[in-house]
């Protein structure tokens, strides 16, 4: 049993199409991550959400945490090649650790 | 040199070799992580070293060996590893330990053991 659902597992879609991507737990965080890993590369810290609720943007990539922190969603508009990458969450419940989701391969198709 | 750098980026071993992975990082953190990254798999977190002191050993293990010389460098000596240790090891470091501090990745080093 994994602590992190991320759905959907691969997704291709084309440019300029608007896409969500869903990370899901029984558990409440206190805090939640979202990173994003590009063949041949580590995972690069997208956002930080610490607070039930909180909606942050990064350009056309908005992140929510949900009321009960137990999920969140990115949500990307507009979507371009350059997005193209493997989308982490990782959550935190207690402490310092975070647990990683397995993550939602995107595909952006020019 | 920027970020964290990570040698080799690719490894072939067999079951009896002894190798090491070395991850170096150049932004002055002193936090450093080990994690393994398989197919279909979450992340999971390996050691943690924290000013060149182990804290945290998530159940990894023993063909598995940490070395945190100083904190700008991590090793992860390897020996007798199985064919299911084949994974991409990534390593990562942040100012300190703690949910509010970011952790930058290398690019890791592909193992393959036969």
């Amino acid at each position: 049993t994994q602590l992190l659902e991320q759905s959907p597992q691969f997704l291709s879609i084309q440019e300029g199409e608007n896409l969500t991507v869903y990370c899901n737990s029984s558990s409440v965080f206190s805090s939640l991550q979202w990173y994003r890993q590009e063949p041949g590369e580590g995972p690069v810290l997208l956002v930080t959400v610490v607070t039930g609720g909180e909606v942050k943007k990064l350009k056309r990539l908005t992140f929510q945490f949900g009321d009960a922190r137990k999920d969140s969603s990115l949500h990307i508009t507009a979507a371009q090649p350059g997005d193209t990458g493997l989308y982490l969450c990782a959550g935190a419940p207690t402490g310092n650790q975070f647990y990683f989701g397995t993550g939602t391969s995107l595909t952006v198709i020019p | 040199e920027t970020g964290v750098t990570q040698t080799p980026r690719h490894l072939v071993m067999g079951m009896t070799n002894k190798k090491s992975l070395k991850c170096e990082q150049h932004l002055g953190h002193n936090a450093m992580y080990w994690y393994k990254q398989s197919a279909k798999k979450p992340l999971e977190l390996m050691f943690v070293y924290n000013f060149k002191e182990q804290t945290e050993n998530n159940s990894v293990p023993s063909r598995f060996s940490p070395e945190c010389p100083n904190s700008s460098h991590l090793f992860l000596h390897l020996h007798t590893l199985q064919p299911e240790d084949s994974a991409l090891y990534l390593c990562a470091s942040s100012q300190d330990t703690g949910q509010g501090y970011e952790q930058y990745f290398g690019p890791g080093t592909r193992l393959t053991v036969t």
